[in-house]
């Protein structure tokens, strides 16, 4: 069974500061799929990255950045020079690419002006 | 607008009400997902959809009833509920949910639940 686990549920920053959200995953499969959203107060869940398990090349999106590691079964999501329409709660998740998405518990981020 | 469209919003209900949860995409999506979101608990997966068909159920209780006419709507019938019950119930789709979903799933705003 898949599972993903994001150990910090809250975290307060003050503004321009860097944040770190930590995301790690079980799967025994070789292919998978990882994701990572921001759900806002509105509610909805905004698709933000997905990675697949044969792409180990971090990304950066602007302020946004990921580490992928499959040693740790680790996928790390960054916000560099944190801002007040930062705050959200993220969620990490995994897929074996034909099977629905498994989500952590989320990771509520504040971030104080 | 996300693509993906939940009413209402917000209901409250009581144990022996009857009520129905409505979601609609026009995104040319085939695949359609119930997932239910409560405190300090990850999203659970509640129901799936693939091309109208239900592909499924996640051991969930009976007086929770979804419904998928077509590739576009889906609707979760409520009959008496727990207190417990009460949550934040959101709705994804996605392009067909036995393929990866390279783009993830696109999710509605919810209906927050409240029983009574």
């Amino acid at each position: 069974a898949q599972k993903v686990t994001q150990a910090q549920t809250e975290i307060s920053v003050v503004e321009k500061e860097d944040v770190t959200l930590d995301c790690v995953y079980e799967t025994r499969d070789t292919t998978y799929y990882l994701f990572w959203y921001k759900q806002p107060p509105s509610g909805e869940l905004v698709f933000l990255i997905r990675r697949n398990s044969f792409d180990e090349q971090n990304e950066i999106s602007g302020r946004y950045s990921w580490n992928f590691q499959k040693s740790t079964s680790s996928f790390n999501f960054t916000i560099t020079a944190s801002q007040v329409v930062d705050s959200a709660v993220y969620f990490c998740a995994l897929s074996l690419g034909n099977t629905p998405l498994v989500f952590g518990k989320g990771t509520r981020l504040s971030v104080i002006a | 607008e996300t693509g993906v469209t939940q009413t209402p919003r917000h209901l409250v209900m009581g144990m022996t009400n009857k009520k129905s949860l409505k979601c609609e995409q026009h995104l040319g999506h085939n695949a359609m997902y119930w997932y239910k979101q409560s405190a300090k608990k990850p999203l659970e997966l509640m129901f799936v959809y693939n091309f109208k068909e239900q592909t499924e159920n996640n051991s969930v209780p009976s007086r929770f009833s979804p419904e998928c006419p077509n590739s576009s709507h889906l609707f979760l019938h409520l009959h008496t509920l727990q207190p417990e019950d009460s949550a934040l119930y959101l709705c994804a789709s996605s392009q067909d949910s036995t393929a990866p979903p390279y783009y993830g799933y696109t999710f509605g705003s919810g209906t927050r639940l409240t029983v009574v």
